[in-house]
């Protein structure tokens, strides 16, 4: 079965940093291109950023209002998401989730992480 | 950037209705589209990929269509389950978007 399970959110101050995980499991993590996408609260989903697999270098991509902030890495011999999220503001606050890709390329997110909750605020 | 413009953005309808959800891209996208359901408190589930693909256990009073900037989302018999919101999401080129949602509430 497979899972993902999104960890370390909580209060941090404006200008703060804070670590995310995201534990994989019941698939072969390194095959896949995994996304962080996230929600503030009331509000629509909003794409944060990508890592691509080991066949595609472990290459990156991010939103422009994370870009120079945010940082995304991952650790297949733990099967292992991370979101470094450093400088943070208050615009920030949201439900942060982990999504797998399809197996088949950029064609959607077939598997989420439950969500954490991070709070920017003083 | 790519903008998806989902319409309408809040629907009312009743169990058996036929419900249709456009999202509109600002240029083409040719097939990359997602449609996504998601409930208050969980995670989005894909309903629908590249456009018009099934996604694997999802109910097929559920289909989607179109291509290039024009697609819609089709729930052929609504049922109470699928009172949610529904976003599409553009997977053609960086950054990835979603549309706004579009809430189906109960009649």
């Amino acid at each position: 079965e497979v899972q993902l399970v999104v960890s370390g959110g909580g209060l941090v101050q404006p200008g703060g940093s804070l670590r995310l995980s995201c534990a994989a499991s019941g698939f072969t993590f390194s095959d896949h291109y995994m996304d962080w996408v996230r929600q503030a609260p009331g509000k629509g989903l909003e794409w944060v950023g990508r890592s691509r697999n080991k066949a595609n270098s472990y290459t990156t991509e991010y939103a422009a209002s994370v870009k120079g902030r945010f940082s995304i890495s991952r650790d297949d011999s733990k099967n292992s998401l991370y979101l470094q999220m450093n400088s943070l503001k208050t615009e920030d606050t949201a439900v942060y989730y982990c999504a797998r890709n399809l197996p088949s390329g950029d064609i959607g997110f077939d598997y989420w992480g439950q969500g954490t909750l991070v709070t920017v605020s003083s | 950037d790519i903008q998806l413009t989902q319409s309408p953005s809040f629907l009312s309808a009743s169990v058996g209705d036929r419900v249709t959800i456009t999202c509109r891209a600002s240029q083409g996208i040719s097939s990359y589209l997602a449609w996504y359901q998601q409930k208050p408190g969980k995670a989005p589930k894909v309903l629908i990929y590249a456009a018009s693909t099934l996604q694997s256990g999802v109910p097929s009073r559920f289909s989607g269509s179109g291509s290039g900037t024009e697609f819609t989302l089709t729930i052929s018999s609504l049922q109470p389950e699928d009172f949610a919101t529904y976003y599409c999401q553009q997977l053609n080129s960086y950054p990835l978007t979603f549309g706004g949602g579009t809430k189906v509430e109960i009649k």
